[in-house]
């Protein structure tokens, strides 16, 4: 149950985009199609962006979008605003019927 | 609207016990699996435990696994985890979550509760 691997920091300018990755293996990233991405700010509870790899809530901005590349989840922000400076994880279900959360990436705007 | 409400956190001495609960509301809480998730201070987000809608499958992350137990009240629409043995390493806020089990994504949680383990 390692944690999947994001990086700790990325950051942009308003109005540029940004790609978040998250590194896995075949027992949880690369094997199923139920990656989602989740959104906190400090000292909130996370807040569900993508769900099954590229599908978004009602409610979430279109300007977050995920995608999947064998081992490795992809979540991609546009249009960056500074209400998007926040912590991003990623999470997977894995072969072990429970799942794993990325090491988490803090967004600078 | 889905509402999740946890309760029981504090601070405990290292090898001591608490019992945290969660209560939800504005849906059928007896038709999903819920999950508790916990997150140390200043540090990322950990699976921690996971009961399904009718307790036929629990799991457990082998960080806790012989220490907690995860149990529900279907007719309180309640959750629990109950935590013994407790190290400082426990220390962090815990959320109750909810689980869409056929997409195996979290679509509401609780805002937390901290515990802190220490002497």
């Amino acid at each position: 149950q390692s944690a999947l691997t994001q990086p700790a920091s990325v950051s942009g300018s308003p109005g540029q985009s940004i790609t978040i990755s998250c590194t896995g293996t075949s027992s949880d990233v690369g094997g199923y199609n139920y990656v989602s991405w989740y959104q906190q700010y400090p000292d909130k509870a996370p807040k569900l962006l993508i769900y099954e790899v590229t599908n978004r809530p009602s409610g979430v901005s279109d300007r977050f979008s995920g995608s999947k590349s064998g081992n490795t989840a992809s979540l991609t922000i546009s249009g960056l605003q500074a209400e998007d400076e926040a912590d991003y994880y990623c999470s997977s279900y894995t072969t072990t019927n429970i799942g794993v959360f990325g090491t988490g990436t803090k967004v600078t705007v | 609207e889905v509402q999740l409400v946890e309760s029981g956190g504090g601070l405990v001495k290292p090898g001591g016990s608490l019992r945290l609960s969660c209560a939800a509301s504005g849906f059928t809480f007896n038709s999903y699996t819920m999950t508790w998730v916990r997150q140390a201070p200043g540090k990322g987000l950990e699976w921690v435990s996971s009961i399904s809608s009718s307790t036929n499958y629990i799991y457990y992350a082998d960080s806790v696994k012989g220490r907690f137990t995860i149990t529900r009240d279907n007719a309180k629409k309640s959750l629990y985890l109950q935590m013994n043995s407790l190290r400082a390493e426990d220390t962090a806020v815990y959320y109750c979550a909810r689980l869409k089990y056929d997409t195996r994504h979290f679509d509401y949680w609780g805002q937390g509760t901290l515990v802190t383990v220490s002497s």
